[in-house]
């Protein structure tokens, strides 16, 4: 069974670095992307990027570029994203999905399978 | 970057269908895809590649694309369908972009 598990709620304050991370199971890590989506309070999904394990390509938002940064670690199939410095507008929950992506009549990229989410909380 | 727009909200009665729309410039030149999110769970994958449903999700669900326009059908409406529904697209470089989501109520 395919398989993304997210690491759990974060409480953290104004200022404060955070990596949270997503681990897949049940099929072959490197063959497929993972992206990354943040949902505010109320609102709507926001992609943010996606990387490709296998060779570390990334692709990120414009939205986000510059403000979290993607990564993977294919020994432990496991991708990460990772904030330097986090702002009390970054509480959310980010869900880590699987991303399908090729071609046949057009190109495709979209996300079958999504992990429960990150709840991650800034206060001061 | 572009925009997908959809509809806030769609009410519909149960046994109704529903027709949840999406419309952006880039539609007619790539594949859109349609997601179902009940509060407090993660989306699901209802329909990719415009009209292919996956395993899993049930045959009243359906998409169609007319060109800048799509349109997620759900034929014959139950209690267990409310929840928001999500378009997506992506450019051709791999840049994904998700419409402002619809609100189905079932009445």
């Amino acid at each position: 069974e395919v398989q993304l598990v997210q690491s759990g709620a974060e409480v953290k304050k104004p200022g404060e670095s955070l990596k949270i991370s997503c681990k897949a199971s049940g099929y072959i890590f490197i063959d497929y992307w993972v992206g990354w989506v943040r949902q505010r309070p109320g609102k709507g999904l926001e992609w943010m990027g996606i990387i490709y394990p296998g060779d570390s390509d990334i692709k990120y938002s414009p939205s986000f570029q510059g403000q979290v940064t993607i990564s993977a670690d294919k020994s432990i199939r496991t991708a990460y994203l990772q904030w330097s410095s986090l702002k009390a507008s970054d509480g959310a929950v980010y869900f880590c999905a699987r991303g399908q992506s090729g071609v046949d009549y057009k190109t495709y990229y979209y996300m079958d399978v999504w992990s429960t989410g990150t709840t991650v909380t800034v206060t001061s | 970057s572009y925009e997908l727009t959809q509809p806030p909200s769609v009410s519909v009665s149960p046994g109704q269908t529903a027709g949840i729309t999406c419309s952006g410039d880039a539609l007619s030149r790539q594949y859109t895809y349609w997601y179902q999110q009940k509060p407090g769970q993660a989306p699901i994958l209802v329909i990719y590649k415009d009209t292919e449903r996956p395993s899993g999700i049930p045959e009243r669900f359906s998409g169609s694309n007319s060109g800048t326009t799509v349109t997620l059908t759900i034929s014959g409406v139950q209690a267990e369908d409310e929840a928001d529904y999500y378009c997506q697209s992506a450019d051709s470089s791999g840049t994904y972009v998700f419409g402002g989501g619809t609100k189905l109520t079932v009445l």
